[in-house]
């Protein structure tokens, strides 16, 4: 099972805000930098935030990343019915000597 | 454009083997490390295994170790995942995916192949 524990599901109405919370340990979360990825339904998973909070080029600002201590956040403003997707943390655990990824949630815009 | 194309995904027996491949184009492949990273039908995303440039350093999850082996050839352009000894719960899509770094040895995922179907059953 996965060390990072992300809540199943989050949804809200088109133009609102949601937040996805990452909850992870001193070993991975709280000693490495965080990506974020956003699976639609069918295609690969692609990267919205890494390094925490930084976005590639393409990835609108309505996408943004935070964290504090072993938590990590993901935030999306203005919601749209192209944001439903599964949403997944990552990063690479220390003691594990492996990548992990969050549990995954997955947002549906009502 | 950036390219990672997985080949080699199936239906095998358990206890069988099966070798994956990705041919990767559009960037230098020599210049980065890469990655396995599996999803079981309806689950979530698993990481399986990476091999760093010049496949000095690799590493597994718990869950493949001694079972499968990662490799690359560098001149080829190429990474492969040989597996062994499947099991029922090796069921999943295999995604080939690069391996970007950054400041202070941070690293994500980015761009992900296709992936391809690798189902164990009898």
């Amino acid at each position: 099972q996965s060390v990072l524990t992300q809540p199943p599901s989050v949804s809200a109405a088109p133009g609102q805000k949601v937040t996805i919370s990452c909850s992870g340990s001193s070993s991975n979360i709280g000693d490495n930098y965080v990506s974020w990825y956003q699976q639609l339904p069918g295609p690969a998973p692609k990267v919205l935030i890494y390094e925490d909070n930084k976005r590639p080029s393409g990835i609108p600002d309505r996408f943004s990343g935070s964290k504090s201590g072993t938590s990590a956040t993901l935030g999306i403003t203005g919601l749209q019915t192209g944001d439903e997707a599964d949403y997944y943390c990552g990063t690479w655990d220390r003691s594990l000597s492996a990548y992990v990824f969050g549990t995954g949630t997955k947002v549906t815009v009502l | 454009e950036v390219q990672l194309v997985e080949s080699g995904g199936g239906l095998v027996k358990p206890g069988g083997s099966l070798r994956l491949s990705c041919a990767a184009s559009g960037f230098t492949f020599s210049s980065y490390a890469m990655n396995w990273v599996r999803q079981a039908p309806g689950k979530g995303l698993e990481w399986v295994s990476s091999i760093s440039v010049y496949s000095t350093y690799i590493y597994y999850a718990d869950s493949v170790k001694g079972r499968f082996t990662i490799s690359r050839d560098n001149a080829k352009d190429s990474l492969e995942l040989q597996m062994n000894s499947l099991r029922a719960e090796d069921t999943a899509v295999y995604y080939c995916v690069r391996d970007r770094i950054g400041v202070a040895g941070s690293n994500w995922f980015d761009p992900w192949g296709q992936g391809t179907l690798v189902t164990v059953s009898s």
